[in-house]
């Protein structure tokens, strides 16, 4: 069975300051890899995703995410945060096209000034 | 191009009450999944429709069902309702005829039973 992993429940970073959020997954195969973003009271956004090719993926407002098949980890990382990028982040897996996908318990992110 | 859409925003209810939640799809969308997030945790897997058809159900009693329209629009059904069902429900849509893996969330349903 699938699972997700996020080790950390909060973390607090420095605007400005680099950010990498952890994901461990658990599954057999090759799996589809994805990070979203939730602002208080609202839905989930699609930051990237990870299926085959390169393991560094891009993604939107200036994140990355790099998949390490040895470690069975896809952390996300962003260079410079921003006070906006307070929010919490969801790593999930999926085990195909359309599957259903599973969730971490998520990571909380506080930017300070 | 509108998104995933998701009614009602908030919903009280009572417990022993049966609600409906609703979900319209993106457009161009096939495939509606529902998912409930409880306060403070990730969300789960609920079921997944496809074709009007349930395709995969995860770990959720039969209190739980849907159903998907001819538009590819869905409803969440939960029957029974406990003080544990309140959560937000998500629901998701993705196009699986296109071969398309990545899942598009609505803003969520906010259930309270009281």
């Amino acid at each position: 069975a699938q699972s997700v992993t996020q080790p950390d429940i909060h973390i607090t970073v420095s605007e400005g300051a680099s950010l990498e959020l952890r994901c461990n997954y658990s599954y057999g195969a090759t799996p589809y890899l994805f990070w979203y973003v939730q602002s208080p009271g609202q839905g989930l956004q699609l930051l990237l995703k990870y299926f085959s090719g390169d393991t560094l993926v891009q993604g939107i407002k200036g994140f990355e995410a790099e998949f390490k098949r040895s470690q069975s980890s896809f952390n996300l990382r962003k260079p410079s945060v921003h006070w906006s990028d307070a929010a919490e982040y969801f790593c999930a897996v999926g085990a195909e096209y359309g599957n259903k996908l599973v969730f971490g318990a998520g990571t909380i992110l506080r930017v300070k000034s | 191009d509108a998104g995933v859409t998701q009614s009602p925003t908030h919903l009280i209810k009572t417990r022993g009450q049966q609600v409906t939640l609703r979900c319209s799809p993106k457009s161009g969308h096939d495939t509606v999944s529902w998912y409930q997030q409880a306060l403070g945790q990730g969300p789960q897997f609920i079921f997944q429709y496809y074709e009007e058809e349930e395709r995969q159900r995860g770990n959720f009693p039969d209190r739980f069902s849907g159903h998907q329209f001819p538009n590819y629009s869905s409803e969440l059904n939960v029957n029974a309702l406990l003080l544990g069902d309140s959560a937000l429900y998500l629901c998701a849509s993705s196009w699986t005829s296109g071969g398309a893996a990545e899942q598009f969330f609505g803003p969520g349903t906010r259930l309270t039973v009281l």
